[in-house]
């Protein structure tokens, strides 16, 4: 267990719809990384927040959205899905924002059907 | 730019060492990590370099060349349960984020 929590762990929407994902880090971690991994992609990085504030930004759709509330909880918010938005998003935690060990959560199936 | 490789798929025998290899080029460096991943499973932190050398944790050891864009992952006295994905991955300096491999499938076998 790595102490990081991601909800829900499975979820079917259609394609057009809106969801939030989210994601509690492990205790006095203050970053929070989004990452999304498909079949044929691999890991790939979505946005970086530490302690609240944006640090780096990856290839993240201009549909998606995330945030770090001031309890240092995320959410990643995904709007007008496609059916290429079908992954599995992760959650990764580390104490501070440089080179440290990201601890990963067990992540989140989104179908898109 | 950056970018990372390393072999799709090996395979090998139980009790055997494995040699996972992966290069990378990056104007930025700060460490590289080694992470396991399980099919749907979330990836698990094994080890990070940030100098050239030789780290060793139990069965799993992680050598760095900074000068080459070289490392490697050694996994030693294999068990079944070691088949999974390896994802090789490197810290790209001022961009302040982790850039991973598409990982090496292992499959060990009896």
């Amino acid at each position: 267990d790595s102490g990081v929590t991601q909800t829900p762990k499975h979820l079917i929407t259609a394609t057009g719809q809106r969801v939030t994902l989210r994601c509690s880090p492990r205790s006095g971690d203050l970053s929070v990384y989004w990452y999304q991994q498909s079949l044929d992609q691999g890991l790939q990085f979505l946005i970086h927040y530490y302690n609240g504030e944006e640090r780096a930004k990856g290839n993240i759709l201009e549909r998606f959205s995330a945030q770090q509330f001031p309890d240092l909880h995320s959410e990643l918010n995904l709007s007008s899905l496609e059916l290429g938005d079908s992954a599995l998003y992760f959650c990764a935690s580390s104490e501070g924002g440089g080179a440290q060990p990201q601890h990963f959560g067990d992540g989140t199936r989104l179908s898109i059907l | 730019g950056q970018n990372i490789d390393q072999p799709t798929e090996m395979t090998a025998t139980e009790g055997a060492i494995v040699q996972i290899n992966c290069t990378y080029q990056t104007s930025g460096f700060n460490g590289l990590f080694w992470y396991q991943q399980h099919a749907g499973e979330a990836p698990t932190f094994l080890s990070y370099n940030v100098l050239d050398g030789l780290e060793e944790k139990g069965r799993f050891s992680s050598f760095l060349s900074r000068s080459k864009g070289y490392s490697y992952l050694l996994l030693k006295e294999l068990q079944m349960k070691d088949s999974a994905s390896y994802l090789c991955a490197f810290h790209g300096g001022a961009t302040n984020k982790l850039i991973f491999g598409t990982g090496t499938l292992l499959a060990v076998q009896p």
